[in-house]
């Protein structure tokens, strides 16, 4: 069985400011792994997804997130966040393609001027 | 391209009413997925449907649950009958071919169920 721990619940932080969203999992096998963003009154938006080769993977808007074998994390970070980036972000792990998601309990980002 | 939608938004139903949730997945998409987020909890999966058929339904809590895709285009999720700890907001996913490594699962803007 696979679980996820997205380790803080909400995340205050000015505008232009960097924001680390912290990711743990724990898995008896290999995961694929995924961040995702829902916006205020839409769906679920994938940001950024890590299958293999590189740990840095570069997402949209500025968004990157590294794969930590060893620590089993995969954080995500942004150097400098604007107003629109508050949302809540999710991270999720799958142990296959086209398998369903694991998510850890999401992140509230809230971005203040 | 239209995304994925779901009908209806919200939905308010007093304990032991009957409710049925639909979700149109993107056009062409093989695979849908049903999640399901309690308030104050993890968004979890309900169930996959690869075309018409039930590839994966480990995550459905009880038969008080039925989901059907006929066609294999949309699909609906009844609650039948509706507890209150059935509340939290129902989400729907699509993909195109979970075969494929980078497959991706795009979801809709969910339905929110409040059981009174």
């Amino acid at each position: 069985a696979q679980s996820v721990t997205q380790l803080d619940s909400q995340v205050p932080v000015f505008e232009e400011a960097p924001v680390e969203l912290r990711c743990n999992y724990s898995s008896s096998v290999s995961v694929y792994l995924f961040w995702y963003v829902q916006y205020p009154n839409q769906g679920l938006q994938l940001l950024l997804k890590y299958l293999s080769g590189s740990t840095l993977v570069k997402g949209i808007n500025g968004f990157e997130a590294e794969f930590n074998k060893s620590q089993t994390s995969f954080h995500l970070r942004k150097p400098s966040v604007h107003i629109s980036d508050t949302a809540e972000y999710f991270c999720a792990v799958s142990k296959a393609a086209g398998n369903k998601l694991t998510f850890g309990g999401g992140t509230r980002v809230l971005v203040k001027p | 391209e239209a995304g994925v939608t779901q009908f209806p938004s919200h939905s308010v139903i007093e304990k032991g009413q009957t409710v049925t949730l639909r979700c149109d997945p993107i056009s062409g998409h093989d695979n849908l997925y049903w999640y399901r987020r309690v308030m104050g909890k993890e968004i979890k999966f309900l169930l996959h449907f690869v075309k018409e058929s039930k590839q994966d339904e480990s995550g459905m809590p009880n038969n008080r649950f039925l989901a059907e895709r006929t066609g294999g285009t949309y699909s609906t999720l009844k609650v039948q009958p509706a507890e209150l700890e059935d509340s939290g907001v129902y989400f729907c996913a699509s993909s195109q071919d979970s075969r494929v490594l980078t497959d991706t699962q795009y979801f809709g803007p969910g339905t929110r169920l409040t059981v009174l």
